[in-house]
């Protein structure tokens, strides 16, 4: 059973440009959460999804920021316009029903803005 | 606001020694609370969960210990190995999924 997979890796992107970031859940598991990890920071969280739908998008900056869970495919975090201080580890989780207690986290996504 | 706090500082320990970390929060109850260990450009693998109503909970080296009186979790790794050189995050959790994770303390076993 596959874990959460998560790309690219490794993201390098020019002030201004847009960055996508995808995630693929574990099977089974149809709830999504993204989070971010900033240098000598613990992860914060930013965004819940179940499948075509936003639960609770709190933790996700108001502007460029977007997220989304179609039907079919990964899981899709959006920043438009990077700037530098978005570089940072952004880490997708999942779990298999809402409530689960534990979620299963990717290898994560390093975004580094130049 | 909620805080939860971690040892900054890198632990180091020999080799065949218990490790032992510790994990406090302030300003909330949590139903329950989860170790993790990250190791350097990877992402958090879950280890233990521990309920508030559970004082200790074992798994193979591991023991966690949850004093909901102190606010506070205890994770210890005896016999500690090389390999269980990484950052170990702990993440007090209402029952909610939206978690809280603190900055993680960086453990180094020495062989």
């Amino acid at each position: 059973n596959a874990g959460v997979m998560q790309n690219p890796r490794h993201l390098v992107r020019r002030r201004g440009q847009e960055a996508r970031l995808r995630c693929s859940p574990m099977k089974g598991h149809s709830h999504v959460y993204w989070y971010r990890q900033l240098p000598e920071e613990g992860l914060k969280f930013m965004v819940y999804l179940q499948k075509e739908n936003i639960i609770d998008e709190s933790g996700m900056p108001k502007e460029r920021f977007s997220a989304e869970f179609p039907k079919e495919g990964p899981s899709i975090l959006r920043i438009q316009q990077v700037v530098r201080g978005d570089s940072a580890a952004y880490f997708c989780a999942s779990s298999p029903r809402q409530g689960e207690e534990t979620q299963y986290f990717g290898p994560g996504t390093r975004l580094l803005v130049l | 606001s909620q805080k939860i706090e971690q040892n900054s500082e890198a632990l180091n320990i020999q080799e065949g020694k218990t490790a032992t970390l510790t994990c406090n929060y302030t300003n909330y109850s949590p139903a329950y609370l989860q170790w993790y260990r990250q190791d350097p450009g990877r992402g958090p693998v879950f280890l233990l969960l521990i309920r508030e109503n559970e004082k200790e909970k074992r798994k193979e080296r591991l023991k966690v210990t949850f004093d909901t009186t102190l606010k506070q979790s205890l994770f210890h790794i005896t016999a500690s190995q090389p390999a269980d050189s990484a950052t170990y995050l702990c993440a007090p959790t209402r029952r909610t999924y939206k978690y809280i994770f603190g900055t993680g303390t960086r453990l180094k076993v020495l062989a």
